[in-house]
């Protein structure tokens, strides 16, 4: 059982780019979230889905973009990379709302 | 708008103290408050939850005390040790997503 994984699990990226963080959860949770975790500043939520085909913004959803095609998936994607999108990047999954199971991280780093 | 506040920001305590760590929150509507727990170079682990028909919720030596009225709750740690050292979390929901405080170092020392 591998819970929520995320990949990369670190990346460098210049200005301009964009990619595409990857989450993936095995426990067939309806409720997946972003959140983005800088110091001092906790966790940022960034982008959420109650389920397959429906997502909403969060607190801080600028220069982000989410899709749920499947119930396990929920890719994150950068457009335009930029150095204030440096940050950890965690995943979280859940089946009852509350009790959020989350990822490893993605530590991304935008020069 | 902050709609979890967590303090301290950070917490030295020896060993076998008591850490406490308090949360409050704005919203009347949030109905589970959690508590996560974080290593270094690790994610949020869920250590502790309550509702809010409950005032207080006891696993081990942790324990969350709830204040309904005040719009508080606040985490104990009994008997603190140094593999307690690491960054709390509490945070609220009303259904949503997590909305999280800031967190709170603590460093159990010997």
């Amino acid at each position: 059982n591998a819970g929520v994984t995320q990949t990369p699990k670190f990346q460098v990226l210049k200005t301009g780019q964009s990619m595409t963080l990857q989450c993936a959860q095995d426990m067939n949770h309806e409720y997946m979230s972003w959140y983005r975790q800088d110091p001092g500043m906790g966790l940022r939520l960034i982008h959420y889905s109650v389920g397959a085909g429906i997502t909403d913004q969060g607190e801080v959803p600028n220069g982000y973009n989410v899709s749920r095609s499947t119930t396990e998936d929920f890719p994150l994607r950068l457009l335009s990379a930029a150095p204030s999108q440096t940050s950890v990047y965690f995943c979280a999954s859940s089946y009852n709302r509350g009790g959020y199971t989350f990822g490893s991280g993605t530590r991304l780093t935008v020069v | 708008q902050q709609q979890v506040k967590q303090s301290p920001q950070s917490l030295i305590v020896q060993k076998g103290g008591i850490s406490i760590i308090n949360c409050a929150y704005e919203n009347t509507a949030f109905d589970y408050f959690p508590w996560y727990q974080q290593f270094p170079g690790k994610g949020p682990a869920l250590l502790i939850a309550i509702r809010p028909d409950v005032s207080e919720k006891k696993e081990g030596r942790f324990t969350i005390s709830f204040n309904k009225s005040a719009k508080q709750f606040s985490l104990h740690i009994m008997d603190s040790q140094p593999g307690d050292s690491a960054t709390y979390f509490c945070a609220a929901t009303r259904g949503t997503p997590l909305v999280f405080g800031k967190g709170t170092r603590l460093s159990v020392i010997a």
